[in-house]
């Protein structure tokens, strides 16, 4: 059964600093893989996405992930966080259908000034 | 533009009573979705259709219905019957064509149960 995994419920980083939020996945077949972002009282917003097309995925706002198969890893990563990054991210998987995505739990991105 | 539209944004219920959680989109998007969002619980499907007058139950459809007469609206219903109803509600759409499972979202409903 797919499955994803988001480590740490919160993560914390300077302004300036690397953004690093992690997501591993479990899939019997090969994913496709998002990361969205939602910020308070909103609904989400697709931040980018792997389809098994190139493994390094570059989404909006500066952010980027890697598609690392033998790690079953789609970390999510921005050299300089800004102070309108934080927010909430979420990783997903495509489940056996494509109509059901399997969600992690989320991640809370805190920004210090 | 377009997009999804919830409403409400916020709404209040007495304990014992049905309200119903509109979502309309112009997307022209044959596939819809109704989730539910707790703090740390990530996102939970309650019902999702992939055509007109068909759905079919997500992973926590008790104490909820839904319909789909057409193709723009897919109304939520919470009952009674749901025991913790409080909870950030979510619509999303998605195009089928190709589809690599890329939901659009609306901007939420929030139900609070007095």
């Amino acid at each position: 059964a797919q499955s994803v995994t988001q480590l740490g419920s919160h993560v914390s980083v300077s302004e300036g600093a690397l953004v690093l939020l992690r997501c591993n996945y479990s899939s019997s077949v090969p994913p496709y893989l998002f990361w969205y972002v939602q910020y308070p009282n909103q609904g989400l917003q697709l931040l980018l996405k792997y389809t098994s097309a190139a493994t390094l995925v570059k989404g909006i706002n500066g952010f980027e992930a890697e598609f690392k198969k033998s790690e079953t890893s789609f970390h999510l990563t921005k050299p300089s966080a800004h102070m309108s990054d934080a927010a909430e991210y979420f990783c997903a998987v495509s489940g056996i259908s494509n109509y059901q995505l399997i969600w992690g739990a989320g991640t809370k991105l805190i920004i210090k000034p | 533009d377009g997009g999804i539209t919830q409403s409400p944004k916020y709404l209040f219920r007495k304990e014992g009573q049905n309200v119903t959680l509109s979502c309309e989109q112009n997307l022209n998007h044959d596939a819809m979705y109704w989730y539910r969002q707790d703090p740390g619980q990530g996102l939970r499907l309650i019902y999702y259709s992939q055509i007109v007058n068909d759905f079919q139950k997500g992973d926590i459809a008790e104490g909820y219905s839904v319909s789909r007469e057409k193709k723009e609206s897919f109304p939520l219903t919470v009952t009674s019957a749901q025991k913790n109803p409080t909870a950030f509600y979510l619509c999303a759409s998605s195009s089928p064509q190709g589809n690599t499972g890329e939901l659009f979202f609306g901007e939420g409903s929030r139900l609070t149960v007095l």
